[in-house]
């Protein structure tokens, strides 16, 4: 257990809406990480929060937006979904900014987009 | 362009067998490059980071190295609870934000 949570473990939904995926990081941990795995793309970094604030940005499409919140916990924003964006979105944790650091990934969200 | 590839994308070993697995990167300027174990389902789990030629880092049966082009990650005598799919990624001084994963390479002991 990295004692990284995220929730819900699996989300259902049709194209066109609007899903939320939630995380919280572990105890002490600054930064949060939102990445997306699908079979034909592999493992993407898409965001990352240090503190509250947007430090980094990767391969996150404009239909997604994520934020911090002052507790520390993040939340990413999925909306307009296509059948493409059906994947499974991990979200992970480090002490600092550096994106070197090591990072803790949580369990996971399995969205499936019908 | 950066990219990272792993190789082989497949790998079955008889348990006590080893055997390396291979990243090569292509990235102007590394800044680090990282070792992951992901088990069926689950959220990688993170084994090393390696930031310059010539260093090695050691875990029980595993050692990560990493050259100028590419990095091996060494298993000794492997064991069934071994296996999963091992992730490497690299980031780039010229591109700090951007994280590059591999697609991995999945590794099966046999008892």
């Amino acid at each position: 257990d990295s004692g990284v949570t995220q929730t819900p473990k699996h989300l259902i939904t049709a194209t066109g809406q609007r899903v939320t995926l939630r995380c919280s990081p572990r105890s002490g941990d600054l930064s949060v990480y939102w990445y997306q795995q699908s079979l034909d793309q592999g493992l993407q970094f898409l965001i990352q929060y240090y503190n509250g604030e947007e430090r980094a940005k990767g391969n996150i499409l404009e239909r997604f937006s994520a934020q911090q919140f002052p507790d520390l916990h993040s939340e990413l924003n999925l909306s307009s979904l296509e059948l493409g964006d059906s994947a499974l979105y991990f979200c992970a944790s480090s002490v600092g900014a550096e994106t070197t650091d090591t990072q803790y990934f949580g369990p996971g969200t399995r969205l499936t987009v019908l | 362009e950066d990219q990272v590839t792993q190789s082989p994308e497949a790998l079955r070993l008889q348990e006590g067998e080893s055997s390396s697995l291979n990243c090569s990167y292509t990235v102007s300027g590394l800044r680090g490059l990282f070792w992951y174990r992901q088990d069926p389902g689950k959220g990688p789990e993170f084994l090393f980071t390696l930031y310059s030629a010539g260093e090695e880092k050691e875990k029980e049966r595993l050692k990560a190295t990493l050259t100028k082009k590419e990095s091996f990650l060494h298993i000794t005598a492997p064991k069934p609870e071994d296996s999963a799919t091992y992730l490497c990624a690299v980031q780039a001084r010229s591109s700090a934000s951007k994280i590059i994963f591999g697609s991995g390479t999945r590794l099966s002991i046999r008892p």
